[in-house]
């Protein structure tokens, strides 16, 4: 099936600092994907749909100018947490839709980002 | 009222029992409905999708949808150890957007 990629797995950083963290589709051509958070014991939220060649659409209550989304060609997003805070402190994961033949979610495998 | 609901469990059945997940959502025109195992610190992994109502067997698996009442279910049959994870519930509700239930934990005890 289908790969997604995200790097780095885990980041440690230091409050008020950026982290950036990346999604690749590895095997297919992604015009859209999907940045979700999830904090302990809950469920994955929906952030924002990262669109190839245009600006993100992000969910109500997610701040765009804090969580920069940037989706330069059809197998790279990117999400950069800026000034990080303890309370972004979260597992981020990104998930890309293959459009043939299944149009199945692929998920990739997520990053936790503890800030300090 | 959440979009997706679930029971969060924790559902402890023993090891070859059946495993009977639930999840109900609030959008009636929703098309697509989808379980997801998630382990422990991992990403979520598909194990079914359903569109039709009516049943969808995979395997050990079946899935359930009743878009009348608006729930679907996962059947897990010969429950193992290694099915113990979360149970996640992800309904499409249009835009190739997912939302998704906050899970439920089962436990399968050997």
């Amino acid at each position: 099936g289908a790969v997604v990629s995200q790097h780095p797995s885990w980041v440690i950083c230091k409050s008020g600092t950026s982290v950036k963290i990346e999604c690749r589709s590895l095997d297919f051509q992604a015009t859209t994907m999907f940045w979700y958070r999830q904090f302990p014991k809950q469920s994955l939220m929906l952030m924002a749909t990262s669109n190839e060649g245009s600006k993100a659409t992000y969910e109500q209550g997610v701040e765009k100018d804090k969580f920069l989304i940037n989706h330069a060609s059809l197998t790279l997003s990117t999400l950069t947490v800026t000034s990080a805070h303890p309370e972004d402190s979260s597992f981020y994961i990104c998930s890309a839709r293959e459009l043939l033949p299944t149009g199945e979610l692929f998920f990739g495998e997520g990053s936790r980002l503890t800030v300090l | 009222q959440k979009e997706v609901e679930q029971n969060s469990g924790p559902l402890s059945v023993p090891e070859g029992a059946i495993a009977s997940l639930n999840c109900t959502y609030s959008d009636r025109g929703s098309q697509s409905f989808f379980w997801y195992r998630q382990y422990s610190g991992k990403s979520p992994e598909l194990i079914m999708f359903i569109y039709s109502n009516g049943d969808k067997e995979d395997g050990r698996f079946t899935a359930q949808l009743n878009k009348a009442s608006q729930y679907v279910s996962l059947l897990i049959r010969d429950s193992q150890p290694s099915d113990s994870a979360t149970y996640l519930c992800a309904v499409n509700t249009g835009f190739q957007k997912l939302v998704f239930g906050t899970g439920t934990r089962l436990l399968v005890s050997p």
